[in-house]
Protein backbone atom coordinates (compact mmCIF):
# COMPACT_ATOMS: atom_id res chain seq x y z
CA UNK A 1 0.00 0.00 0.00
CA UNK A 2 0.78 3.87 -0.41
CA UNK A 3 1.42 5.55 2.82
CA UNK A 4 0.66 9.15 2.70
CA UNK A 5 2.58 11.41 4.66
CA UNK A 6 1.19 15.11 5.74
CA UNK A 7 2.80 17.61 7.80
CA UNK A 8 2.16 19.39 9.60
CA UNK A 9 -0.46 18.34 11.92
CA UNK A 10 -1.78 21.37 12.52
CA UNK A 11 -0.88 24.95 11.90
CA UNK A 12 -1.89 28.44 13.20
CA UNK A 13 -1.67 31.00 11.02
CA UNK A 14 -2.71 34.69 10.72
CA UNK A 15 -5.43 36.16 8.17
CA UNK A 16 -3.92 36.91 5.26
CA UNK A 17 -0.78 34.66 5.60
CA UNK A 18 0.81 32.35 3.07
CA UNK A 19 0.16 28.83 4.53
CA UNK A 20 1.79 26.05 3.09
CA UNK A 21 0.62 22.19 3.76
CA UNK A 22 3.49 19.14 2.20
CA UNK A 23 2.18 15.67 1.39
CA UNK A 24 4.72 12.96 0.50
CA UNK A 25 3.70 10.01 -0.63
CA UNK A 26 5.94 6.27 -0.08
CA UNK A 27 6.40 5.26 -3.77
CA UNK A 28 5.96 7.77 -7.01
CA UNK A 29 2.63 8.57 -7.40
CA UNK A 30 3.53 10.84 -10.73
CA UNK A 31 0.26 13.38 -10.77
CA UNK A 32 -2.51 11.25 -9.18
CA UNK A 33 -2.94 13.54 -6.19
CA UNK A 34 -5.60 15.29 -4.94
CA UNK A 35 -6.60 17.38 -2.23
CA UNK A 36 -9.69 17.67 -0.13
CA UNK A 37 -10.58 20.04 2.08
CA UNK A 38 -13.04 19.60 5.10
CA UNK A 39 -14.72 22.72 7.56
CA UNK A 40 -15.97 21.50 10.99
CA UNK A 41 -18.58 19.61 10.72
CA UNK A 42 -19.47 19.06 7.42
CA UNK A 43 -18.60 16.60 4.42
CA UNK A 44 -15.15 16.54 2.49
CA UNK A 45 -15.27 18.82 -0.53
CA UNK A 46 -12.73 18.37 -3.49
CA UNK A 47 -10.10 21.12 -4.12
CA UNK A 48 -7.30 19.60 -5.88
CA UNK A 49 -6.70 17.03 -8.45
CA UNK A 50 -3.93 15.53 -10.50
CA UNK A 51 -1.72 17.87 -8.33
CA UNK A 52 -2.44 20.95 -9.25
CA UNK A 53 -5.95 21.44 -11.12
CA UNK A 54 -8.23 23.95 -9.47
CA UNK A 55 -11.94 21.59 -9.25
CA UNK A 56 -14.31 24.10 -10.55
CA UNK A 57 -15.58 26.74 -7.98
CA UNK A 58 -12.53 26.59 -5.40
CA UNK A 59 -11.15 30.42 -5.17
CA UNK A 60 -7.82 30.88 -6.70
CA UNK A 61 -6.08 31.45 -3.57
CA UNK A 62 -5.67 27.86 -3.67
CA UNK A 63 -3.10 25.89 -5.38
CA UNK A 64 -0.89 22.93 -5.56
CA UNK A 65 2.15 21.45 -7.15
CA UNK A 66 4.63 18.59 -7.07
CA UNK A 67 4.82 15.16 -8.64
CA UNK A 68 6.39 11.76 -8.17
CA UNK A 69 6.43 11.53 -4.10
CA UNK A 70 6.50 15.53 -3.19
CA UNK A 71 3.46 17.79 -3.11
CA UNK A 72 2.03 20.95 -1.84
CA UNK A 73 -0.81 22.98 -1.19
CA UNK A 74 -0.45 26.27 -0.58
CA UNK A 75 -3.19 29.04 0.73
CA UNK A 76 -2.00 32.32 -0.74
CA UNK A 77 -3.61 34.42 1.35
CA UNK A 78 -5.47 32.88 4.58
CA UNK A 79 -9.27 34.07 4.98
CA UNK A 80 -11.32 33.14 8.18
CA UNK A 81 -13.49 30.32 5.63
CA UNK A 82 -10.24 28.41 5.41
CA UNK A 83 -10.38 26.93 7.95
CA UNK A 84 -10.65 23.76 8.11
CA UNK A 85 -8.46 19.93 8.04
CA UNK A 86 -7.13 19.50 4.64
CA UNK A 87 -6.12 15.62 3.49
CA UNK A 88 -3.91 14.80 0.51
CA UNK A 89 -5.13 11.47 -1.27
CA UNK A 90 -3.69 9.23 -4.29
CA UNK A 91 -5.50 7.86 -6.63
CA UNK A 92 -2.48 5.97 -8.26
CA UNK A 93 -3.19 2.91 -6.87
CA UNK A 94 -5.52 0.38 -4.64
CA UNK A 95 -5.87 0.71 -2.09
CA UNK A 96 -6.65 4.40 -2.40
CA UNK A 97 -5.16 6.24 0.76
CA UNK A 98 -5.29 9.38 2.29
CA UNK A 99 -3.01 11.28 4.49
CA UNK A 100 -3.55 12.10 8.14
CA UNK A 101 -4.95 15.70 7.85
CA UNK A 102 -3.96 18.96 8.60
CA UNK A 103 -5.75 21.11 10.52
CA UNK A 104 -5.60 24.76 9.98
CA UNK A 105 -6.58 27.66 12.67
CA UNK A 106 -6.44 31.22 12.51
CA UNK A 107 -4.01 32.57 15.34
CA UNK B 1 -22.80 17.78 -11.27
CA UNK B 2 -25.87 16.16 -9.45
CA UNK B 3 -26.43 15.58 -6.10
CA UNK B 4 -25.82 12.26 -3.76
CA UNK B 5 -27.82 11.64 -0.66
CA UNK B 6 -26.77 9.30 1.75
CA UNK B 7 -29.18 6.91 3.86
CA UNK B 8 -28.93 3.80 5.94
CA UNK B 9 -26.81 4.55 8.82
CA UNK B 10 -28.29 3.45 12.56
CA UNK B 11 -27.11 2.26 15.83
CA UNK B 12 -26.42 -1.66 15.65
CA UNK B 13 -25.07 -4.60 17.40
CA UNK B 14 -21.87 -5.59 17.10
CA UNK B 15 -21.77 -8.93 14.54
CA UNK B 16 -24.73 -7.12 13.42
CA UNK B 17 -25.61 -6.29 9.28
CA UNK B 18 -26.87 -3.02 7.78
CA UNK B 19 -27.41 -1.97 4.13
CA UNK B 20 -26.25 1.47 3.09
CA UNK B 21 -27.74 3.71 0.55
CA UNK B 22 -26.44 6.44 -1.87
CA UNK B 23 -28.87 8.00 -3.99
CA UNK B 24 -27.70 9.97 -6.91
CA UNK B 25 -29.32 12.38 -9.07
CA UNK B 26 -28.56 15.14 -11.73
CA UNK B 27 -25.72 13.51 -14.22
CA UNK B 28 -25.57 10.04 -15.64
CA UNK B 29 -24.98 7.57 -12.61
CA UNK B 30 -23.69 4.75 -14.89
CA UNK B 31 -21.29 6.70 -16.00
CA UNK B 32 -19.44 7.22 -13.16
CA UNK B 33 -17.34 5.04 -10.76
CA UNK B 34 -18.80 5.33 -7.06
CA UNK B 35 -16.74 5.09 -3.85
CA UNK B 36 -17.36 4.79 -0.43
CA UNK B 37 -14.86 6.58 2.17
CA UNK B 38 -15.70 6.64 5.88
CA UNK B 39 -14.62 8.54 9.04
CA UNK B 40 -14.38 7.09 12.12
CA UNK B 41 -14.84 10.01 15.16
CA UNK B 42 -12.60 12.38 15.56
CA UNK B 43 -10.64 10.85 13.15
CA UNK B 44 -9.57 11.04 9.54
CA UNK B 45 -11.01 10.29 6.23
CA UNK B 46 -10.44 6.22 5.01
CA UNK B 47 -11.27 4.65 1.84
CA UNK B 48 -13.25 1.96 1.87
CA UNK B 49 -14.49 0.21 -1.32
CA UNK B 50 -15.01 1.50 -4.80
CA UNK B 51 -17.15 0.14 -8.07
CA UNK B 52 -17.28 0.67 -11.89
CA UNK B 53 -20.17 2.23 -13.21
CA UNK B 54 -20.93 -1.40 -15.10
CA UNK B 55 -20.86 -3.09 -11.38
CA UNK B 56 -18.31 -5.84 -13.29
CA UNK B 57 -15.09 -4.67 -10.90
CA UNK B 58 -15.23 -4.26 -7.49
CA UNK B 59 -11.99 -2.94 -4.38
CA UNK B 60 -12.22 -2.80 -1.05
CA UNK B 61 -9.71 -1.98 1.60
CA UNK B 62 -8.65 -5.05 3.54
CA UNK B 63 -10.20 -3.91 7.05
CA UNK B 64 -13.33 -4.71 5.51
CA UNK B 65 -12.73 -7.28 2.51
CA UNK B 66 -15.15 -10.37 3.26
CA UNK B 67 -17.36 -8.32 5.41
CA UNK B 68 -18.63 -5.39 3.47
CA UNK B 69 -19.95 -6.02 -0.40
CA UNK B 70 -20.40 -2.61 -2.84
CA UNK B 71 -23.12 -3.10 -5.65
CA UNK B 72 -25.02 -0.67 -7.59
CA UNK B 73 -28.48 -0.51 -9.01
CA UNK B 74 -28.03 1.46 -12.33
CA UNK B 75 -31.27 1.56 -12.89
CA UNK B 76 -32.12 3.35 -10.10
CA UNK B 77 -29.16 5.85 -9.83
CA UNK B 78 -28.18 3.85 -5.95
CA UNK B 79 -25.03 2.46 -4.67
CA UNK B 80 -24.70 0.09 -1.99
CA UNK B 81 -23.18 -1.09 0.98
CA UNK B 82 -23.82 -3.78 2.35
CA UNK B 83 -22.18 -4.15 6.23
CA UNK B 84 -22.13 -7.45 7.59
CA UNK B 85 -20.25 -9.25 10.93
CA UNK B 86 -20.07 -5.42 12.32
CA UNK B 87 -17.32 -4.26 14.99
CA UNK B 88 -17.31 -1.31 17.04
CA UNK B 89 -14.14 -0.17 15.14
CA UNK B 90 -16.81 0.06 11.96
CA UNK B 91 -18.42 2.69 13.75
CA UNK B 92 -18.27 6.08 11.43
CA UNK B 93 -19.76 8.13 8.86
CA UNK B 94 -19.75 6.87 5.59
CA UNK B 95 -19.58 8.72 2.91
CA UNK B 96 -20.18 8.52 -0.73
CA UNK B 97 -18.37 9.95 -3.66
CA UNK B 98 -18.49 10.23 -7.37
CA UNK B 99 -15.03 9.67 -9.28
CA UNK B 100 -13.38 10.80 -12.00
CA UNK B 101 -10.66 8.83 -10.84
CA UNK B 102 -10.09 11.39 -7.70
CA UNK B 103 -13.22 11.78 -5.72
CA UNK B 104 -15.03 14.90 -7.17
CA UNK B 105 -17.94 14.97 -5.69
CA UNK B 106 -19.03 13.62 -1.84
CA UNK B 107 -22.54 13.49 -0.50
CA UNK B 108 -23.48 14.37 3.27
CA UNK B 109 -22.48 11.47 5.33
CA UNK B 110 -24.75 9.03 7.40
CA UNK B 111 -23.83 7.89 10.51
CA UNK B 112 -23.28 4.33 11.43
CA UNK B 113 -22.76 3.04 15.28
CA UNK B 114 -21.91 -0.46 16.36
CA UNK B 115 -22.27 -0.76 19.80
CA UNK B 116 -24.05 -2.93 22.37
Amino acid sequence: DIQMTQSPSSLSASVGDRVTITCRASQDISHYLAWVQQKPGKAPKSLIYGASSLQSGVPSNFSGSGSGTDFTLTISSLQPEDIATYYCQQYFSYPRTFGQGTKVEIK
Amino acid sequence: EGQLLESGGILVQPGGSLRLSCAASGFPFRAYTMTWVRQAPGMGLEWVSTITGTGDTTYYADSVKGRFTISRDNSENTLYLQMNTLRADDTAVYYCAKERQWLRDWGQGTPVTVSS
